[in-house]
């Protein structure tokens, strides 16, 4: 069975401050995919990111970074100089090589940028 | 490009009833993946579709049923609501193969009085 930990239930920071979001997970499968999703107030989940189990290569992308550990079965995402527009829940998932396979979220964290 | 559509956004129903609810997805994705998302918690799947069929489900009952249509449109249908099934309805495609991501739709927000 395939599981999402995000720990962190809410955090609150002020803008320009750097924030890292943790995610933590379980799985039986050797290749899988990470992802990270972005939920505003609107509803619609956002895709954000996608990271291979076999490439642990940690990469930066405008403000956003991640920094995948394999050993630690962990994926953290990271917003620098954090916008008040970055204030929206994250979903960190999970999801199998299959194409059948389907994605685990972990229960989000909620981020909350004051100006 | 437009991405992917659910109708309708918002719907108000009683228990007992039925409900259904309609995804279109991206132009040139085959699967559509539904998921039941409750306040405060993270999506559940519920359904996967690929080439009009059944392809996964989640653990829900039988009330929860789908279909994928030719034009690979998709519905979501519940029968005998309960409570418990107020929740947004996402769906998402997404091409096939292990890593592509999935793109969601706004949602369908149910409520069931």
């Amino acid at each position: 069975a395939q599981k999402v930990t995000q720990a962190q239930t809410e955090i609150s920071v002020v803008e320009k401050e750097d924030v890292t979001l943790d995610c933590v997970y379980e799985t039986r499968d050797t290749t899988y995919y990470l992802f990270w999703y972005k939920q505003p107030p609107s509803g619609e989940l956002v895709f954000l990111i996608r990271r291979n189990s076999f490439d642990e290569q940690n990469e930066i992308s405008g403000r956003y970074s991640w920094n995948f550990q394999k050993s630690t079965s962990s994926f953290n995402f990271t917003i620098t100089a954090s916008q008040v527009v970055d204030s929206a829940v994250y979903f960190c998932a999970l999801k199998g090589n299959s194409g059948y396979s389907t994605l685990t979220f972990g229960k989000g964290t909620m981020l909350l940028v004051s100006p | 490009d437009a991405g992917v559509t659910q109708s309708p956004t918002h719907l108000i129903k009683t228990r007992g009833q039925h409900v259904t609810l309609r995804c279109s997805p991206i132009s040139g994705h085959k699967s559509v993946s539904w998921y039941q998302q409750v306040l405060g918690q993270g999506p559940q799947f519920i359904f996967q579709y690929y080439e009009k069929e059944e392809r996964g489900r989640g653990n829900f009952p039988d009330r929860f049923s789908a279909r994928q249509f030719p034009n690979y449109s998709s519905e979501l249908n519940v029968n005998a609501l309960l409570l418990g099934d107020s929740a947004l309805y996402l769906c998402a495609s997404s091409l096939y193969g292990g890593g592509k991501p999935q793109h969601f739709g706004d949602g369908t927000r149910l409520s069931i009085l």
